[in-house]
């Protein structure tokens, strides 16, 4: 069983619309949780972090944590033409290391 | 977020030379350092972790004497990649994590295509 999972995708929305991304893990004692975003031919870049059960806001993005059901999630709302790309999950698996998922690729329609 | 810089950005060289790739990040100390190789439309492959001052752990099926790694100081790594072929055609990404352990952020730099010919 892979440590990450991603629903795989791709995802395509309509502009404006909520793109929401989930993402499961297996590790049980995993504690902090990241969500990247990857633009084609270009590394990553981080756009939310959670730690806590909940949601937790950033303009545009919620990040949704479930450490009960070992499941974290993304939503964009009101997506928009330039957030199509590809999302990472990550999650940290022992003190420094972090497990990413294969990613999701969204299509943002205009 | 914390800024690391990765350079070359782009490089291409001969099959059988060696090539240095640098990871520095430039507003925090990187106590840990992640190396990563990305082929097209694939997922992120971890190659190595770095602590500042000890060897690097290898990741299964990675040959570390033919990617060396050095992470020298805090705020500084370095991948060579030894007598390369163009099977080792690839994006090479590093990331950086400070001190604070598994709710410390990691942040990434702007990768390196390497393209041996």
């Amino acid at each position: 069983q892979k440590e990450v999972e991603q629903n795989s995708g791709p995802l395509s929305v309509p502009e404006g619309a909520i793109a929401s991304l989930n993402c499961t893990y297996s590790d049980r004692g995993s504690q902090s949780f990241f969500w990247y975003r990857q633009y084609s031919g270009k590394s990553p870049e981080l756009i939310m972090s959670i730690y806590s059960n909940g949601d937790k806001e950033d303009g545009r993005f919620t990040a949704q944590l479930n450490k009960a059901s070992q499941y974290v999630s993304l939503l964009i709302r009101d997506s928009q033409p330039s957030d199509s790309a590809t999302y990472l999950c990550a999650v940290n698996v022992d003190d420094y290391k972090l497990s990413f998922g294969a990613g999701t690729t969204v299509t943002v329609r205009a | 977020g914390a800024v690391v810089s990765q350079h070359p950005s782009r490089v291409i060289c001969k099959s059988g030379t060696s090539v240095k790739i640098e990871c520095r990040s430039l507003d925090f100390q990187a106590t840990t350092m992640f190396w990563y190789r990305q082929f097209p439309k694939q997922s992120l492959m971890l190659m190595a972790t770095s602590n500042e001052g000890s060897k690097a752990t290898y990741e299964q099926g990675v040959e570390k004497d033919k990617f060396l790694i050095n992470h020298a100081s805090l705020t500084l790594s370095t991948l060579t990649v030894t007598s390369a072929h163009p099977e080792d055609s690839s994006f090479y990404i590093c990331s950086a994590r400070g001190g604070g352990g598994g709710n410390t952020e990691a942040f990434f730099g702007q990768g390196t295509r390497l393209t041996v010919v």
